[in-house]
């Protein structure tokens, strides 16, 4: 069974400051996908991952995938309050997806 | 706006009757999955359609749940006989027949089985 976990589960910070989330599997997967999602809403996708080491940027968000294909990080620079949200990671296995838990972040002005 | 579309958006219902959602993918997406979502946890996979194929079911899903997709296209998901326990949210999402496996997602039903 492909389980994913996350961490922290929560996290409240300040508005400019830095934070990086974790996703970890004792599973290898052949990709992995970080999305954010909003009370209420669809999870909205981030980024794609798929090879091992591959580092993604997009804008102020770092996403890094390991390099044994089971782990993988989100690093956010001068977090903003528009960031505040849950954050999924979702790692793939044939066709199908698991997702973990999520962290929430929160980011006050 | 060509999104994915689920319809409807809330549903409060009394413990034992059936209930029905709707799912429209984007158009072009051969791909659809259903999810279901409680609060605090991620979403759970319940069910994945290539084409009209469904081609995985989960263990977790019980017999009171059903879903198709007749022509490849729409989706619904049926429970029948409601409990409780089924109060979630309810999602579903659509992937292209190319590329790595973005899925994205419709805003989802909100399920209050009382």
């Amino acid at each position: 069974t492909q389980l994913l976990e996350q961490s922290p589960q929560f996290l409240s910070i300040q508005e400019g400051e830095n934070l990086t989330v974790y996703c970890n599997s004792s599973s290898v997967f052949s990709s992995l996908q970080w999305y954010r999602q909003e009370p209420g809403e669809g999870p909205v996708l981030l980024v794609t991952v798929v090879t091992g080491g591959e580092v993604k940027k997009l804008k102020r968000l770092t996403f890094q995938f390991g390099d044994a294909r089971k782990d993988s990080s989100l690093h956010i620079t001068a977090a903003q309050p528009g960031d505040t949200g849950l954050y999924l990671c979702a790692g793939r296995y044939g066709q199908n997806f698991v997702f973990g838990p999520g962290t929430r972040l929160s980011v006050l002005p | 706006d060509t999104g994915v579309s689920q319809d409807p958006r809330h549903k409060i219902t009394k413990r034992g009757q059936n209930v029905t959602f709707r799912c429209d993918p984007i158009s072009e997406h051969n791909r659809l999955y259903w999810y279901r979502q409680t609060l605090g946890q991620g979403p759970e996979f319940l069910t994945y359609f290539q084409n009209e194929a469904q081609l995985e079911k989960s263990r977790l899903l019980s017999d009171r749940f059903s879903a198709e997709r007749p022509k490849g296209s729409f989706s619904t998901l049926e429970i029948q006989r409601t409990e409780q326990g089924d109060s979630a949210m309810y999602l579903c999402a659509s992937s292209p027949r190319t590329g790595g496996y973005e899925q994205y997602f419709g805003p989802g039903t909100r399920l209050t089985v009382t």
